[in-house]
């Protein structure tokens, strides 16, 4: 996800739908991947990590894809439900930070409707 | 397990006051805490780095003299916004991580109006 200013990209999905959310990093040494969901007025929650040894993993309901060649991350959503809708964020870490500081993407808006 | 605490949830104070804000992980030691802050409809902006027994390392452009930070234990640390303006409201949110220093856990965030 990607986004200019004050505009949160957004993703309109209908409920039962998959999901697909987007992040591209520009940094190649990055090798460390989280995805975050935000509900409005709350912290970020944590929903998936990756290595950059892997390319796929998966958890409940949710997929997380990387590819590396293109510095591509996504996070795939089965059948979305209401509870879903939130700001989705990426975030990226590289193992030359010793405080494992992490990159955050600008995020994407995801609106489940009935 | 996991949980990071924030307090308070918001605040409101008059423009020249300080305002103090708690983050706490609960159920585990945090080696790492970070201070972020938060826009509507944007990302999280890092502010600083804070490890326990030592001075917090912050971002280019955030003023350590305006944001202090005290990271006393291994479960708390603080930021005190000196001196608030108006242009110092926002959503500030603590996270805290592990000795392995990889997945960062968030608090529930505090939203700051300065009036």
């Amino acid at each position: 996800g990607e986004s200019v200013g004050l505009h949160l990209p957004t993703l309109s999905v209908q409920e039962g739908d998959n999901s697909i959310i987007n992040c591209a990093y520009s940094n190649s040494a990055s090798d460390y991947f989280i995805w975050y969901k935000q509900e409005s007025g709350k912290g970020p929650q944590f929903i998936i990590d990756i290595r950059s040894n892997m390319d796929k993993r998966q958890g409940q309901r949710v997929t997380v894809l990387l590819n590396k060649t293109v510095k591509h991350l996504s996070l795939q959503i089965a059948a979305t439900q209401p509870g879903d809708s939130a700001v989705y964020f990426c975030a990226e870490t590289e193992p030359t930070d010793s405080w494992g500081k992490l990159q955050f993407g600008a995020g994407t808006q995801v609106v489940v409707t009935p | 397990g996991a949980v990071v605490s924030q307090h308070p949830s918001w605040v409101i104070c008059k423009s020249g006051t300080s305002v103090k804000i708690e983050c706490r992980s609960l159920d585990f030691q945090a080696t790492t805490m970070f201070w972020y802050r938060q826009f509507p409809k944007q990302s999280l902006m890092l502010m600083a780095t804070s490890n326990e027994g030592s001075k917090a390392t912050y971002e280019q452009g955030v003023e350590k003299d305006k944001f202090l930070i005290n990271h006393a234990s291994l479960t708390l640390s603080t930021l005190t916004v000196t001196s608030a303006h108006p242009e110092d409201s926002s959503f500030y949110i603590c996270s805290a991580s592990r000795p392995d220093r990889e997945t960062q856990y968030f608090g529930p965030g505090t939203r700051l109006l300065v009036l």
